[in-house]
């Protein structure tokens, strides 16, 4: 039972243009919400977060947008560079509660 | 300020034996995660524990897997009678205040390869 889906296993943009990453839900309690980037053979590491009462929350390149009706996020990353390279993953919960992940997307960032 | 330390980064088993795996939270937390990643897949949720309690162990298979968050020292998974379908990596995540404040901090996983 995936109650967070990305359903683009991987996705590839130049450099410099806009990355956009997208993560839905099917729990409707679920509210709050987090992006996590891993690089190979490393642990997941935070980006960004987001919490129910909101609709977009920014940190520098980095943007994620929720749309509660359609049970969407998304993560905006512009300008993409080559170090953002790497697999991210969505989670959802409801506060306090355990976190649900995604199955992750691989960004490529082409130079 | 070290981070969520995992030992052993690698560890190879054969089927039958027992893999034990350990996470150092990072200092000042209290609560431990553990999560599972098969090849191709996402991250999924194991278990949750506070020192000398499981709060939610909801992930956990029901058979041969089994942790613990005791008072002293790490936290530790234990899965006996591996089989193959155990091949993972193993990821323990911490927080300071439980799941309210909504940030894990990760460890860098354990890799278990059963032959």
């Amino acid at each position: 039972d995936q109650q967070v889906k990305q359903n683009s296993p991987s996705l590839s943009v130049q450099e410099g243009r806009i990355s956009i990453l997208n993560c839905d839900y099917t729990n409707s309690m679920f509210d709050y919400f987090l992006w996590y980037k891993k690089y190979p053979a490393e642990g997941p590491t935070f980006l960004i977060s987001i919490s129910s009462i909101k609709d977009k929350n920014e940190d520098g390149r980095f943007t994620v947008f929720l749309n509660k009706s359609a049970k969407h996020l998304s993560l905006h990353i512009v300008p993409s560079q080559p170090g953002d390279s790497a697999v991210y993953f969505c989670a959802a919960s409801v506060v306090g509660n355990q976190f649900y992940f995604g199955t992750g997307t691989s960004l490529t960032v082409i130079p | 300020n070290a981070g969520v330390m995992q030992n052993p980064r690698h560890l190879v088993r054969r089927r039958g034996q027992e893999a034990r795996l350990r996470c150092s939270p990072m200092k000042g937390h209290s609560h431990v995660y553990w999560y599972r990643q098969l090849p191709e897949e996402g991250l999924k949720f194991m278990v949750y524990l506070q020192k000398e309690n499981i709060i939610d162990e909801s992930g956990m298979p029901k058979e041969r897997f089994s942790a613990e968050f005791p008072k002293e020292g790490p936290s530790i998974l234990r899965i006996q009678q591996v089989v193959r379908g155990d091949s993972a990596a193993y990821f323990c995540a911490s927080s300071p205040l439980g799941l309210n404040t909504g940030e894990l901090f990760f460890g860098e996983g354990s890799r278990l390869t059963v032959l």
